[in-house]
Order: C-alpha cells, then structure tokens, then sequence
C-alpha cells in the first residue's frame, strides 16, 4: 500500500512532442505529489509538485495532471526538448508524520533532436 | 533559495574503513534531512530521516551501526559508512525540508559516489 507504480520504464520522444509519465498509487492518506528530475550524476531536482485538491497544476512546459478518484497522476513535458532527457521520479507523502517521501520507479526519458 | 550541498562528491576507499559524508544546507535552516541510497539505474531509497538534536529514525532493514547518522546542527547532517565493505558502494544522496513554509518539500543534494575496493 506504501508503493508508487510508475509507467513507462523508458520513453523516447521526437523533439517539439508531448512526454508522458504516469503514477499510481493505493494509500489514500498520500497527499502531496512532486515530481523530481535526474540527470546522471547529480541529485534530483524539485519540477513540480500538486495536492490532492486540485486537478491540474502547470509550469511553463511541465503540467501535473491528477484524477484523485483513480489514484494516478501524470506528468506532461510539452514541447519535449533534448535537454529534458533525464530520468523522471514521481513520489508521494503524507503530510502528517515526517514528510518522507515514497518514490516512483523511474522513467528515463530520451528526447530525440 | 533552498541550496544543499553534499561532501565530498566522489570517494574510494579500501575494503573496511569508514567514510563520512557531510549534507549542508546552505541557505536555510533544516530541522528535518533524510539520506538516501540509489543504485544504478533504479530509484531512490530512503536509508533514514534525521532531525536536529535528535537519534535518526531509520528505514527496516538499514543497519542502524552501520550507516551512522549526526544531525548536529539545523545545516549539518553526516552520514558515516562504517567498516565499508565493496557492497555499500554506492550513490548517497541527502536532502532538506524547508521549514517555515511548505515542509513537505525536499531539496535534494548533488549527491556523493562512493566506491570501496
């Protein structure tokens, strides 16, 4: 119950395409979603991040979709860009307790030129 | 804003001596670091959380004498690999939540390589 599923494992999308990455997940208690990008090497990076609340939340190319009723998330890169290929991390926590976070499993996405 | 820092980035060391690596935040106070442990072409594990002041709270299956922690200051965290073994050699990464605000955030640092021989 304390897992999040992510999809796809890899991605490989055209450059100026729309990139996908989905999440899933059973704990309802759950109630803050980031999303983390991972180049090799380095540390994650904070991209965005949504509540429970709201359906939908946008960041210049970066749009966090959210369907509470389904438990799933997913994260859109619009207009996909070389520079975006990284490695993807979804995670969820709860806000009571200690804010630890339950991360995806990764998407490494490759944005073709 | 939100800076964390990690030392040393890159370190070998011989099979059964200890390693310390430090996570500093830089620009902010942070009463709450947690210290991750990632392999290869997979995802993050949370090895523990540490709170200032305090005994760090560990993940199941993370052996607490073997990976120690110190959160002596609210911007110094480290964690110690003791008697490393080629098996611990890994990817550490820390991070910080910022507090004040939306304390669910987590800053992540650039994270240390370790490889023991």
């Amino acid at each position: 119950q304390q897992q999040v599923k992510q999809s796809p494992q890899s991605l490989i999308v055209q450059k100026g395409g729309i990139s996908i990455i989905n999440c899933a997940y059973e704990n309802t208690a759950f109630d803050y979603f980031p999303w983390y990008q991972q180049f090799p090497g380095k540390g994650p990076a904070l991209l965005i991040a949504i509540r429970p609340d709201v359906s939908e939340k946008k960041e210049g190319r970066f749009t966090i979709s959210f369907n509470k009723s389904a438990k799933q998330f997913s994260l859109h890169i619009m207009d996909s860009q070389p520079g975006d290929s990284a490695t993807y991390f979804c995670a969820a926590s709860m806000a009571s307790g200690t804010y630890k976070y339950i991360f995806g499993t990764g998407t490494r996405l490759k944005v073709l030129a | 804003g939100a800076v964390v820092s990690q030392h040393p980035s890159w370190v070998i060391c011989k099979s059964g001596t200890s390693v310390k690596i430090e996570c500093r935040s830089l620009d902010f106070q942070a009463t709450t670091m947690f210290w991750y442990r990632q392999f290869p072409k997979q995802s993050l594990m949370l090895m523990a959380t540490s709170n200032e002041g305090s005994k760090a709270t560990y993940e199941q299956g993370v052996e607490k004498d073997k990976f120690l922690i110190n959160h002596a200051s609210l911007t110094l965290s480290t964690l110690t690999v003791t008697s490393a073994h080629p098996e611990d050699s890994s990817f550490y990464i820390c991070s910080a939540s910022l507090p004040g605000g939306n304390e669910e955030t987590q800053y992540f640092g650039p994270g240390t390589r370790l490889l023991v021989l």
